[in-house]
C-alpha cells in the first residue's frame, strides 16, 4: 500500500481565499483523522471519521473549517475564508479497529504545509 | 481525561551516547501508549507501542520503552545514538479499554545528535 496520501504538499494562498486539502487513507482503514501542527499548539486533532461519518469535530477551530468524507477512499478539509493564523501543517491519518475492538496505531500522511499570506 | 507530558522540548546527545526521552501520562483508565518519530518535512511514523502484556517494548531503529504504571511513565531509550536519530519524537496516549478513542499527543521532544 502507498500509505496515506495527502495533496497538495505545499499550499500558499492569500487571506480570504478558499483552501481545500485532500487525503486518501489506507485502503481498508475505517477511521480517518485530520490533525493540525503548529509551533505554538503542537499536534491538535481537528476531526475524525468512522466509516465516512464524522464522529468528533470538537477540535475544529471555527465555522470557517469544514471536513467531508464522501467515500471510504477520500476526504477533504476546507477552510473558507482562510486567514494567516491558519498557517500550519495539516496531517491526515488513518487506522483500523483491531482485534477486540481496540485501537491500533494511526498511519500518517506526509502533511500539507499551508501558508496564508 | 488523558494527558501526556514530555519533559524537555530539546535534548542533545553525542553520537554513541545513551538517548533518554521522557514521557509521563495521566489516565484514569488503562492506557495504550505510543511513541512516534517525525523527520523534517515528513509525517509521523510509529516507533513502538504498548497495549497489554510485556511492559518493555521494543521498536524500530533500536529504540525501546518501558511502561511503568506506578510512575505513570513511558520513557523512550536507545543505548547508542546515531546521527540519523535526529528528529522530533512524540509520545501519545489513548484509552485502551475498547472502542475507539482518540490519540492525545505530547508537545514533542526534538533530539539533536552531534558528532
Amino acid at each position: 500500500d502507498a500509505g496515506v496520501i495527502q495533496s497538495p504538499r505545499h499550499e500558499v494562498t492569500e487571506m480570504g481565499q478558499e483552501v481545500t486539502l485532500r487525503c486518501k487513507p489506507i485502503s481498508g482503514h475505517d477511521y480517518l483523522f485530520w490533525y493540525r501542527q503548529t509551533m505554538m499548539r503542537g499536534l491538535e486533532l481537528l476531526i475524525y471519521f468512522n466509516n465516512n461519518v464524522p464522529i468528533d469535530d470538537s477540535g475544529m477551530p471555527e465555522d470557517r473549517f469544514s471536513a467531508k468524507m464522501p467515500n471510504a477512499s477520500f476526504s477533504t478539509l476546507k477552510i473558507q475564508p482562510s486567514e494567516p493564523r491558519d498557517s500550519a501543517v495539516y496531517f491526515c491519518a488513518s487506522t483500523e479497529m483491531g482485534k477486540g475492538h481496540k485501537n491500533t496505531e494511526a498511519f500518517f500522511g506526509q502533511g500539507t504545509r499551508l501558508t496564508v499570506v | 481525561a488523558q494527558s501526556v507530558t514530555q519533559l524537555g522540548s530539546h535534548v542533545s546527545v553525542s553520537e554513541g551516547a545513551l538517548v533518554l526521552l521522557r514521557c509521563n501520562y495521566s489516565s484514569s483508565v488503562p492506557p495504550y501508549l505510543f511513541w512516534y518519530v517525525q523527520y523534517p518535512n515528513q509525517g509521523l511514523q510509529l516507533l513502538l507501542k504498548y497495549t497489554t502484556g510485556a511492559t518493555l517494548v521494543k521498536g524500530i531503529n533500536g529504540f525501546e520503552a518501558e511502561f511503568k504504571k506506578s510512575e505513570t511513565s513511558f520513557h523512550l531509550t536507545k543505548p547508542s545514538a546515531h546521527m540519523s536519530d535526529a528528529a522530533e519524537y512524540f509520545c501519545a496516549v489513548s484509552d485502551g479499554r475498547g472502542g475507539y478513542n482518540k490519540l492525545i499527543f505530547g508537545a514533542g521532544t526534538r533530539l539533536a545528535v552531534h558528532p
